[in-house]
């Protein structure tokens, strides 16, 4: 019974470096999410997706990439990683209409 | 982008003590209203998803009510307990982008034994 499967849970990287988090969701959700959790703002949603090959930007999209080639999966990629990005990543899906969303448990990254 | 506002930011009560918080939303476009709690070093769990207006929801000593037309949600908790401490975040969910959250910065509820 997996739900939303994130990876790493954690990372440490250099400033410039690129790299991927997995997103994967076993239960056939439309909706996908990802949010970034820093001290003090709660939780803000960088790119979404409403289902494979459709993605969109939420309010922290700067830095960040999504593609959603099929309905399970949702990568996230840092292209050039930043001090700034240094935060709790999480992965979250959900059903269409009036559905809760489920939360993975989150990759803390760590850019020096 | 939306305006969620959560308050108080915080609150500390005594075990037994019975609490209320607020989430205030732009009643525009309004489809649902989602409530989750998030305790420390854990991921966010949904408790309640509401839609109509006047909707009351119920889980265990967890209650929330809500009104679309003024764009606010109350959520209260009974004879709060140290298990319930966490934070709480409320999130609108609008018709016109659906499956986009954008969730307020939450209530940091302690209990104090």
């Amino acid at each position: 019974n997996a739900g939303v499967t994130q990876t790493p849970k954690f990372q440490v990287l250099k400033t410039g470096q690129s790299m991927t988090l997995q997103c994967a969701q076993d239960m056939n959700h439309e909706y996908m999410s990802w949010y970034r959790q820093d001290p003090g703002m709660g939780l803000r949603l960088i790119h979404y997706s409403v289902g494979a090959g459709i993605t969109d930007q939420g309010e922290v999209p700067n830095g960040y990439n999504v593609s959603r080639s099929t309905t399970e999966d949702f990568p996230l990629r840092l292209l050039s990683a930043a001090p700034s990005q240094t935060s709790v990543y999480f992965c979250a899906s959900g059903g269409p209409g009036n559905q809760p969303q489920h939360f993975g448990d989150g990759t803390r990254l760590s850019i020096l | 982008i939306l305006n969620v506002e959560q308050s108080p930011q915080s609150l500390h009560v005594q075990e037994g003590d019975s609490t209320n918080f607020t989430c205030s939303f732009p009643s525009s476009n309004f489809y649902a209203l989602h409530w989750y709690r998030w305790e420390t070093a854990k991921s966010p769990e949904a408790l309640f998803v509401m839609t109509l207006n006047g909707d009351e929801k119920k889980k265990g000593r967890i209650s929330a009510t809500l009104n679309t037309k003024e764009g606010y949600s109350y959520l209260y908790i009974k004879g709060s307990q140290p298990e319930d401490s966490a934070t709480y975040l409320c999130a609108p969910d609008r018709g016109s982008t659906l499956g986009r959250l954008y969730f307020g910065r939450g209530t940091q509820l302690t209990v104090w034994p």
